[in-house]
């Protein structure tokens, strides 16, 4: 069974740049949840979907913004990046007894 | 904010029991207490969860006192692949009915399992 794949893995961006992100969740799984991670603030809740609607969203400024498709692919974009973006972002999906399936994650960096 | 508080750091002896502790005394009746790992630069690891009755899986035991308001993950044989921070979380099951789902993730446990 394949697992939550997220695509690039890694990415330089330029401050003022945009950048889209996408997940893949595993086969079954409706609920997608986004997670960025920094060594100074550690992994930060960014926001979640379910059914293409987001439930929950974290403390990010609305560059920050993201979307569901109907095949539960999920995607995240940043617009005007700021060095301060670059970070770990890590995908997760629901798992039937309620943990969540993570990617191995899409590292940003803004120069 | 983490509604846990986790000891930054612990070692672990190879083939030893390793037990890391959690504190959560503000934790709500519906709500769960969540295991994961990360190991550097991995996305964090599922490990098992659990409401109140002791929980065993073929990674680790949870052991959730009777008041909840603290639990112990135990790794019984730690080996160094078991390196990684631990994290302790709490919140509702996505079964409960509500709509609040997202972990909160605090600084966690590094864990440094020594040959």
């Amino acid at each position: 069974k394949a697992g939550v794949t997220q695509t690039p893995r890694y990415l330089i961006k330029t401050r003022g740049q945009q950048v889209t992100l996408s997940c893949s969740p595993i086969s079954g799984h409706r609920s997608v949840s986004w997670y960025q991670q920094t060594p100074g603030q550690g992994l930060q809740f960014l926001f979640e979907y379910f059914s293409e609607t987001q439930r929950n969203k974290g403390n990010f400024p609305g560059r920050f913004s993201g979307r569901q498709f109907s095949n539960s692919r999920s995607e995240m974009n940043v617009s005007t990046l700021e060095l301060g973006d670059s970070a770990l972002y890590l995908c997760a999906s629901s798992f039937p007894q309620g943990g969540y399936t993570f990617g191995s994650g899409t590292r940003l960096t803004v120069v | 904010d983490a509604k846990t508080t986790q000891p930054p750091s612990m070692d672990c002896a190879e083939g030893r029991a390793a037990n890391l502790p959690c504190n959560h005394s503000t934790i709500s009746g519906n709500e769960y207490v969540y295991w994961y790992r990360q190991i550097h630069s991995q996305g964090p690891q599922y490990i098992i969860h659990g409401l109140k009755n002791n929980e065993t899986n073929e990674m680790a035991s949870l052991i959730i006192t009777e008041d909840r308001k603290s639990s112990t993950l135990i790794l019984p044989h730690a080996t160094l692949r078991d390196t990684a921070v631990y994290y302790c979380i709490v919140r509702v099951s996505p079964n409960s009915g509500g709509s609040n789902y997202k972990l909160t993730f605090g600084k966690g446990t590094l864990l440094t399992v020594n040959p």
